[in-house]
């Protein structure tokens, strides 16, 4: 069966600090990989998405970047954290377009 | 913005009782719709989908039924459990690869 990880599920960070999250899928082959933000009380808002290795597309602008330097593993990062980069960050991963997608526990990121 | 929203915020219940949830979409073009379950601290959960060829569909105590004429979504639960307690999201593929969600609905059920 398939299995999403992610980690860390909590971080606090300071202002200006670098950010690498990192998830990754097991027991599938060339998942369609997802990072989304949410905020408290709010639903998922996605910010990257990835059909393939090495390609990422971007749906909002914003100080994040993402990466898949493999086929099942998805990365997250910034070099210079902003107080609005807080929020709960998840990854999910489906099969293709109007499948399911599975989604991991989240980073719960605080940024002081 | 967000195309797919939530009649209610929050839905109270009674242990036993069926479940309700509602979802209004806009684009007329949304071919797959898909529900969530979010417990406080993790990842939503996928519960049931559908596609825009079909207008109901069943799983194991819950239905989803879509009503393309005037756009609206529903998921019912049916005896409704406190383990049911939770957020409910609709979420909607519009044209791309990327889900847009509703803004969820939280389920309260009480003994």
């Amino acid at each position: 069966s398939q299995t999403i990880h992610q980690w860390p599920a909590t971080l606090v960070q300071p202002v200006g600090s670098p950010l690498s999250l990192e998830c990754t899928v097991e027991g599938t082959s060339n998942p369609n990989l997802y990072w989304y933000r949410q905020a408290a009380g709010r639903g998922l808002q996605l910010l990257f998405y990835s059909v393939g290795i090495g390609q990422i597309s971007s749906e909002v602008p914003q100080n994040l970047s993402a990466s898949r330097p493999q086929d099942r593993q998805f990365i997250l990062s910034s070099k210079k954290l902003l107080l609005s980069d807080s929020g709960f960050y998840l990854c999910a991963w489906s099969l293709g377009r109007n499948q399911p997608q599975h989604f991991g526990d989240g980073t719960r990121l605080s940024i002081l | 913005g967000e195309s797919v929203g939530l009649h209610l915020p929050t839905l109270s219940v009674q242990e036993g009782d069926n479940s309700i949830i509602n979802c209004a979409y806009s684009n007329s073009a949304s071919d797959y719709f898909i529900w969530y379950k979010q417990e406080s601290g993790k990842g939503p959960q996928f519960i049931i989908d559908i596609r825009s060829n079909m207008d109901k569909r069943q799983g194991q105590r819950v239905t989803v039924l879509l009503n393309k004429t005037v756009k609206h979504l529903s998921l019912q639960i049916a005896a409704t459990q406190p383990g049911d307690s939770a957020v409910y999201f609709c979420a909607e593929n519009q044209a791309g690869t990327a889900l847009i969600f509703g803004k969820g609905t939280t389920l309260s059920v009480s003994s």
